[in-house]
């Protein structure tokens, strides 16, 4: 299973931008990056996924290295409720499992 | 539909007993996976199931435990004979089919205590 590197942990002030970034050396061609959230006590949330392309969606924006080997996940403007551990992940194309690594605990002050 | 429902939400069990979990998954996801998440560590994958074909089963998932994903609807995680180290959330998932490009929808968890 392809493994991905994340700090342990951020800090951000309110309504800063925050970037929060990803090794993942191993990739192969066929492995989608995704980024899920989980907040204290709850499942883990979905934010984002791409493959070779930066992404942008609600929520946040993916900048994904031209080599694929890194990623950077982008919150424009850190909340309070942004205040969570950010999983990045590679998609394994056959399975869809999602392989979970330790994340980064990000915390978000006023 | 209201996503992924996982039932009940919290568990205590004394030790050597039986648990049974619950998931009902988005209704037309066909996969269905099953993580174990203790506490400050990442959720850790169990097994998953292609709609009732249950696919892979993770070295952490014991003879104590069994899934199964009947008519490939809810599927249902049990443990035999509890152990205090079996204490964890136990954390479902769903989504379609695909070959990465979906995202998977989390249910709130089971919290199981083995006393």
């Amino acid at each position: 299973d392809a493994k991905t590197t994340q700090p342990n942990s951020m800090e951000s002030n309110e309504e800063e931008p925050v970037h929060l970034p990803c090794n993942h050396s191993t990739i192969s061609g066929t492995d989608y990056i995704h980024w899920y959230r989980q907040l204290p006590s709850q499942g883990p949330e979905y934010v984002i996924h791409g493959l070779t392309s930066n992404v942008n969606n609600r929520m946040a924006s993916l900048a994904i290295a031209e080599d694929r080997k890194s990623s950077t996940l982008i919150l424009h403007r850190a909340t309070l409720r942004d205040a969570a551990v950010y999983y990045c992940i590679l998609r394994d194309g056959n399975t869809d499992k999602l392989i979970f690594g330790t994340g980064t605990r990000l915390q978000v002050f006023p | 539909d209201t996503g992924v429902s996982q039932n009940p939400r919290h568990k205590i069990t004394k030790r050597g007993q039986n648990v049974t979990f619950r998931c009902d998954p988005i209704s037309e996801h066909n996969r269905l996976y099953w993580y174990r998440q203790t506490l400050g560590q990442g959720p850790e994958f169990l097994t998953y199931f292609q709609n009732e074909a249950q696919l892979e089963k993770s070295r952490l998932l014991s003879d104590r435990f069994s899934a199964e994903r009947p008519k490939g609807s809810f599927s249902t995680l049990e443990i035999q004979r509890t152990e205090q180290g079996d204490s964890a959330m136990y954390l479902c998932a769903s989504s379609l089919l695909s070959t990465g490009d979906t995202e998977a929808f989390f249910g709130q968890g089971t919290r199981l205590t083995v006393v």
